[in-house]
């Protein structure tokens, strides 16, 4: 199947700096990107699609000067997530949508751990 | 009320048993449905796809039934590789197809 990767894999930081995570399609283009967060026992939560070439749509409660989405090319969308919080320490996916594998098929990747002292 | 509900478990059975989990959404628009599976600390994975005629995939059965938005996943023989948690996933009737994922319902396969 297609392959998406998310870079770093983990990341520890400091309350106040901002984290930046990289999503990548490997081998597929994906006009189409979604990131999710994941607090410990909960569901994944949907934060925003990103669309490539325009803005982002964020879901209700996301703040969207925040949560900084970028998807500057078909293979890369990128999170930051500027004046990172304690609160803000949660597990990130992100997944992509193969046009060529239908509308509702979405590859994940590996996730990015995110902890902020 | 959540839009996707999953029994939490966790479900914990011997090897060999059957086990089956349940599902329930509230967005009677939804189109397609899900079965994703994720390991501690990974990425979900998808499992298979649920259609209303019910489909298999060897140990692994699942069913829709859209009168009653519900959604069934049926393991049989258990194997101790099927410990992970198994997500109930329904994808929106918009243009984005988004998926909503339920909260898992968490099994361990004992020896």
């Amino acid at each position: 199947g297609a392959v998406v990767s998310q870079h770093p894999s983990r990341v520890i930081c400091k309350s106040g700096t901002s984290v930046k995570i990289e999503c990548r399609s490997l081998d597929f283009q994906a006009t189409t990107m979604f990131w999710y967060r994941q607090f410990p026992k909960q569901s994944l939560m949907l934060m925003a699609t990103s669309n490539e070439g325009s803005k982002a749509t964020y879901e209700q409660g996301v703040e969207k000067d925040k949560f900084l989405i970028n998807h500057a090319s078909l293979t890369l969308s990128t999170l930051t997530v500027t004046s990172a919080h304690p609160e803000d320490s949660s597990f990130y996916i992100c997944s992509a949508r193969d046009p060529a594998g239908g509308i509702e098929t979405q590859y994940f990747g590996p996730g990015t751990r995110l902890l902020v002292l | 009320r959540k839009e996707v509900e999953q029994d939490p478990g966790p479900f914990n059975v011997p090897e060999g048993a059957t086990v089956a989990f349940n599902c329930t959404y509230s967005n009677s628009a939804s189109q397609s449905f899900f079965w994703y599976r994720q390991d501690c600390r990974k990425e979900p994975k998808l499992l298979m796809s649920v259609y209303s005629s019910g489909n298999e995939d060897g140990r692994f059965t699942a069913q829709l039934n859209r009168a009653s938005q519900y959604i069934s996943l049926l393991i049989r023989d258990s194997k101790l590789s099927d410990s992970a948690t198994y997500l109930c996933v329904v994808a929106g009737s918009g243009s984005a197809r988004q998926l909503t994922f339920g909260s898992g319902t968490q099994l361990t396969v004992l020896p």
